[in-house]
């Protein structure tokens, strides 16, 4: 069964960047993955699906800011210029037939 | 505009049952499947089972298999989530979320904004 790994935390100051990783388990590195922000006391917001290859599908109206690649078996999510109101948890998602799973998610903090 | 709107407030006793909503707009309601997902104080998002408006074939977690009952009623594009004997640690936000794309397994595309429930004495 395929599990989603995450840093519990990460931060990065006002401006800087800062850089998710999710990595998929043995045997599942070809599987593609979502990132969902989920801001404190907000409805979670799909930011984009990524592909093994490294090429994703943003949702609508997500900043230039949200990037995301692939290496391997790691899945990653890269925002730039950090605002504010990027201070939240971030979950990677993926999914196989009759099975979806959320890694444990990143609560970025923004200093 | 794809929208999927939550009853925001649910307060139950022990025992109670209860039947929540996901009234949804927007698109061909049939074609995407939709998941619950949970999210209990203080922790992350877990899924809890999906269902095919189609057919409502479902698939459930392991974990909420037997716990809990998901279906829809196509003819005003609902879906539901259900207990028929709540306990205290059902209190938890509940969101329902439709598929990026008409498959049986994919990516969260499209949030409710959540049901609010509290279990208590």
């Amino acid at each position: 069964q395929v599990v989603l790994t995450q840093s519990p935390s990460a931060s990065a100051s006002l401006g800087a960047s800062v850089k998710l990783t999710c990595t998929l388990s043995r045997g599942h590195s070809d599987y593609a993955i979502a990132w969902h922000q989920h801001q404190p006391e907000r409805v979670p917001r799909f930011l984009m699906k990524l592909n093994g290859d490294g090429s994703h599908t943003k949702g609508d109206g997500i900043p230039d800011r949200f990037s995301g690649s692939s290496s391997g078996a790691e899945r990653y999510l890269t925002i730039s210029s950090l605002q504010s109101e990027d201070e939240a948890d971030y979950y990677c998602q993926t999914w196989a037939v009759g099975i979806h799973v959320f890694g444990g998610g990143t609560k970025v903090t923004v200093l | 505009e794809v929208q999927l709107v939550q009853s925001r407030v649910e307060v139950k006793k022990p025992g109670e049952s209860l039947k929540i909503s996901c009234r949804t707009s927007g698109y061909s309601f049939i074609y995407y499947w939709i998941a619950w997902v949970r999210q209990m104080p203080g922790k992350g998002l877990e899924w809890m089972g999906t269902i095919s408006p189609a057919d409502s074939q479902t698939t459930y977690s392991p974990s909420f298999q037997g716990q809990v009952t998901i279906s829809v009623d196509k003819s005003i594009s609902t879906a539901y989530l259900q207990w028929s004997s709540l306990k205290a640690s059902d209190t938890a936000i509940y969101y329902c979320a439709r598929f990026g794309e008409a498959s049986s397994a994919n990516d969260f595309r499209h949030w409710g904004q959540g049901t609010r429930v509290t279990v208590s004495s």
